[in-house]
């Protein structure tokens, strides 16, 4: 089976960085995935890493470090809009593409 | 990136009734889609794998009598719940994968279902 784990849930000020950190362990490994999803909404995608190391796109930042069964989604120059719930994901080495989804890490911005 | 609809956003149905939800993928084919279920501050739960033209698969513990699920075309699925009971109210999403890399999920907005 897969166990993904990442924090409940975190804050963070305006304009400040953030770190949210997943762990996994699986059967084999064929990508990490992040989402953002907010309140009521379906989840959007924002990286993907199959490869070890930092993935930058804007604001955000993605790290994988596959011999630690570890990643973290790095927001910068933080927004309150960014305020909602970010999922990692991981696709196991069976074959499917299909990944399993963390619980999500609920970010609140606050001014 | 690819857009998927769903249909309904929202709906409220009294127990023992059936409801049909829609998902469409807008701008592109797909021959799979997927169909998940969320309850509140916990994680998207896969409930199974829309196959075009074929029969759904199913993750362990749904019942597939219960969830009925049609792929009829390239761009649309549909997932039925049959005799909807409160505990069947939750939040609905679809996806379909995208042609990218890590052929990441594009998800539909979700349907939340109440059942009263």
């Amino acid at each position: 089976g897969q166990n993904i784990d990442q924090p409940t849930e975190m804050t963070a000020t305006e304009g400040a960085i953030v770190q949210i950190n997943c762990t996994y362990q699986t059967s084999g490994f064929n990508g990490l995935f992040w989402y953002q999803q907010h309140a009521g909404e379906a989840p959007t995608f924002l990286s993907y890493n199959v490869l070890d190391g930092l993935e930058e796109k804007g604001r955000f930042s993605s790290f994988l470090s596959r011999s630690k069964g570890y990643s973290y989604l790095l927001l910068k120059e933080l927004q309150m809009k960014d305020s909602a719930s970010y999922l990692c994901a991981v696709r196991d080495g069976r074959g499917s593409y299909i990944p399993t989804f963390g619980r999500g890490t609920s970010l609140i911005v606050h001014p | 990136g690819a857009v998927v609809s769903q249909h309904p956003s929202r709906v409220i149905c009294k127990s023992g009734t059936s409801v049909k939800i829609e998902c469409r993928s807008l701008d592109f084919q797909a021959t799979t889609m997927f169909w998940y279920r969320q309850f509140p501050k916990k994680s998207l739960m896969l409930m199974a794998t829309s196959n075009e033209g074929s029969k759904a698969t199913y993750e362990q513990g749904v019942e597939k009598d219960k969830f009925l699920i049609n792929h009829a075309s390239l761009t649309l699925s549909t997932l039925t719940v049959t005799s909807a009971h409160p505990e069947d109210s939750s939040f609905y999403i679809c996806s379909a994968p995208g042609q990218g890399k890590g052929y990441e999920q594009f998800f539909g907005p979700g349907t939340r279902l109440t059942v009263l």
